[in-house]
């Protein structure tokens, strides 16, 4: 069972670039998250998913985009990478709606954007 | 607007100390309230979760409580080991929507000195 399973585990950017980070659930859960994580900011939402085709926006959506074509698979996209962007990326995912449960994380994407 | 505040920011103990990590919040209107432990280059694992009808859980060595009408929450560590240093976040959920969109406290850096 290998839980939330981010790729890729690091990047390196150059400024303008495009990319997309992939984020893989096996636990047939509802919901998924997409989070960034910097130094004396702590962890923010960036976009989230209630089920599969369906995205809605965090607290920090600006410059990313994501798609959930399929329940198992949440997709965070960057169109024209900036350092502003470089951190620690995280996915995660939780059963649904009320049900209690914790929410389950990846082991992050480290992207730097030069 | 919730804010979760996490203090200290850094804490060291001698092993086999019994220790208290606190957590506020602002808005005392949540729906859970959810302990987790990071330890460098990894994502979050899920330590406790309190739901908002609930005044404590336990799980071992650790025991949080909540005191939804104070905006506060304590993990209690007990008989702290080497192992347990790690960064611990506190996170909230809104009682609206269910979709849990957390927000984090920035941590406590919990050091155990052997």
């Amino acid at each position: 069972n290998a839980g939330v399973t981010q790729t890729p585990k690091f990047r390196v950017l150059k400024t303008g670039q495009s990319m997309t980070l992939l984020c893989a659930q096996d636990m047939n859960h509802e919901y998924m998250y997409w989070y960034r994580q910097d130094p004396g900011m702590g962890l923010r939402l960036i976009h989230y998913s209630v089920g599969e085709g369906t995205t809605a926006k965090g607290e920090v959506p600006d410059g990313y985009n994501v798609s959930r074509l399929k329940k198992q698979n949440f997709l965070l996209g960057l169109e024209s990478a900036a350092p502003s962007q470089t951190s620690v990326y995280f996915c995660a995912s939780r059963r649904g709606a009320y049900s209690n449960q914790p929410q389950h994380f990846g082991d992050g994407t480290r992207l730097s954007i030069l | 607007k919730q804010e979760v505040t996490q203090i200290p920011a850094a804490l060291s103990v001698p092993e086999g100390e019994n220790l208290v990590l606190n957590c506020s919040f602002t808005d005392s209107a949540i729906y859970n309230l959810q302990w987790f432990r990071q330890d460098p280059g990894k994502g979050l694992t899920s330590l406790l979760l309190i739901q908002s009808s609930q005044r404590e859980q336990t799980s071992g060595r650790l025991n949080a409580s909540l005191d939804k009408s104070s905006g506060r929450s304590t993990l209690y560590i007990a008989a702290s080991q080497p192992g347990d240093s790690a960064t611990y976040l506190c996170a909230v959920s809104p009682p609206q929507g269910g979709s849990e969109k957390l927000v984090f406290g920035k941590g406590t850096k919990l050091t155990v000195n052997p």
